[in-house]
């Protein structure tokens, strides 16, 4: 598996506006994953978008894919509270995750 | 939604005793995981276990850590010789086959 790269490394908003996280990868991938952890707990896992596929919704969320890039951006619509968490993607495969350090999302009540 | 889940949340040992580390993934997975967090740091993952065996594993999981599938339920990491270093939270995690992972909550091992 392919660690992902996030940007910004922390991101501070107001509850009801929108985030946008990135991450740049490095060689080619079969599908690249975004997962959330919230402060000492366990990863969830987010969505998976596969090589080609351009962009994908699941509920707020939004993911997109540019492979000619190497690049993808999660972006949480409406944020709340709860959406305070690490955001982490990961490409390449199922079987072995590799983390990198995140993007911090902090969303202000 | 079916869960894994991992016991117990906190364990604290004392430098070189052996501690095992307790997870029941979801019961139709196939696949298992164990991952491991320092304090502050990456994720790292540890070791993936399928059909039995060792799929593959890291450089951080050398002679002292061994996992083991007892029964049909249970997925267990063993650390035989427990260093200061080990202590960090441990995540299990399963999937059924090329899926997208499952975590637990999480093992926060501390060694005194």
């Amino acid at each position: 598996s392919q660690q992902g790269e996030e940007d910004p490394q922390a991101l501070s908003i107001q509850e009801g506006e929108n985030a946008t996280m990135n991450c740049s990868y490095k060689t080619s991938i079969n599908n690249l994953q975004w997962y959330r952890q919230n402060s000492g707990r366990g990863l969830v896992h987010l969505i998976l978008i596969r090589s080609n596929e351009r962009e994908k919704h699941s509920g707020r969320l939004r993911v997109t894919l540019d492979t000619s890039k190497k690049s993808s951006s999660l972006l949480i619509t409406a944020s709340r509270a709860a959406d305070t968490a690490s955001y982490f993607c990961c490409g390449g495969s199922n079987y072995k995750l590799t983390f990198g350090k995140g993007t911090l999302l902090t969303v202000n009540p | 939604e079916p869960e894994v889940t991992q016991t117990p949340s906190h364990q604290v040992t004392q430098m070189g005793q052996e501690v095992i580390l307790r997870c029941v993934p979801i019961s139709n997975h196939l696949y298992f995981y164990w991952y491991r967090q320092i304090l502050g740091q990456k994720v790292e993952f540890l070791v993936s276990f399928y059909n039995n065996e060792i799929s593959e594993k890291s450089e951080i999981f050398d002679d002292q850590f061994s996992v083991e599938r007892p029964d049909g339920s249970n997925f267990t990491l063993k650390i035989r010789s427990t260093k200061l270093e080990d202590s960090a939270m441990y995540f299990c995690a399963s999937s059924g086959g090329n899926q997208p992972q499952h975590f637990g909550d999480g093992t926060r091992l501390s060694i005194l």
